[in-house]
């Protein structure tokens, strides 16, 4: 079956300390995973995607297929880096998102 | 700045009572998500369309859920009857689906509503 885990369903860190979520996925091929944000009581949104490799917001994620994993890391918490984190992976041939669920990252001061 | 809007945001409803909510996708956008988020499930597929046309409705109870497009710029989830299990937040998203040739990837992107807050009593 074509799924994502998230271990955690909680992370707590201090102000500065690097922070890594954990996602593992479950899929024959080359997945597309993306990382999705949701700061208390708002919508979900596209942090980032492995296909860009990009940095948004000073998280970063690198595909692992020896380990089938996309782990979010960031060097150095922020306060405003407190939300739910969520790992996705399109199943169904493509045509849908399937989630994880979710690790609520806590950064305390 | 589009948007996926949902209405209403918050819904207080009695046990057995119908209720429906909305979604406005994002014009262009050929496919529309519900999903359920709760805390011990986290976010689950209900069903979803492309161009209007459910594609697949599995994640969804069927003897009270349903789910329906009627036109480009509207869905519908309703439940009949509701109950506290179905507390829950509800959100709708939209993507256009498509893949990317020749890459065997496909661009699979979902705009998220803010959710409708469900609270059966």
């Amino acid at each position: 079956a074509q799924r994502v885990t998230q271990p955690e369903k909680l992370l707590s860190v201090f102000k500065g300390a690097p922070v890594e979520l954990k996602c593992n996925y479950s899929y024959s091929g080359s997945p597309e995973l993306f990382w999705y944000v949701q700061y208390s009581r708002q919508r979900l949104q596209l942090l980032l995607r492995h296909i860009s490799r990009e940095s948004i917001k000073g998280f970063t994620a690198d595909l692992n297929k020896g380990e089938t994993s996309f782990h979010l890391k960031k060097p150095f918490a922020q306060e405003e880096d407190s939300a739910m984190y969520y790992c996705a992976l399109p199943t169904g041939g493509g045509n849908k998102l399937t989630f994880g669920t979710g690790t609520q990252l806590k950064v305390e001061l | 700045d589009a948007r996926v809007t949902q209405t209403p945001r918050d819904k207080v409803t009695e046990m057995g009572q119908e209720v429906t909510m909305r979604c406005q996708p994002i014009l262009g956008h050929n496919t529309v998500f519900w999903y359920r988020q709760t805390m011990m499930q986290g976010l689950e597929l209900l069903a979803y369309f492309r161009n209007r046309a459910p594609l697949d409705d599995s994640g969804m109870p069927k003897d009270r859920f349903s789910a329906e497009m009627p036109d480009a710029t509207l869905a519908t989830l309703k439940i009949q009857p509701s109950e506290p299990r179905d507390s829950a937040v509800y959100f709708c998203a939209s993507g256009f689906i498509a893949a990317i040739g020749g890459t065997g990837h496909f661009k699979t992107e979902a705009f998220f509503g803010q959710g409708t807050r469900l609270t059966v009593v």
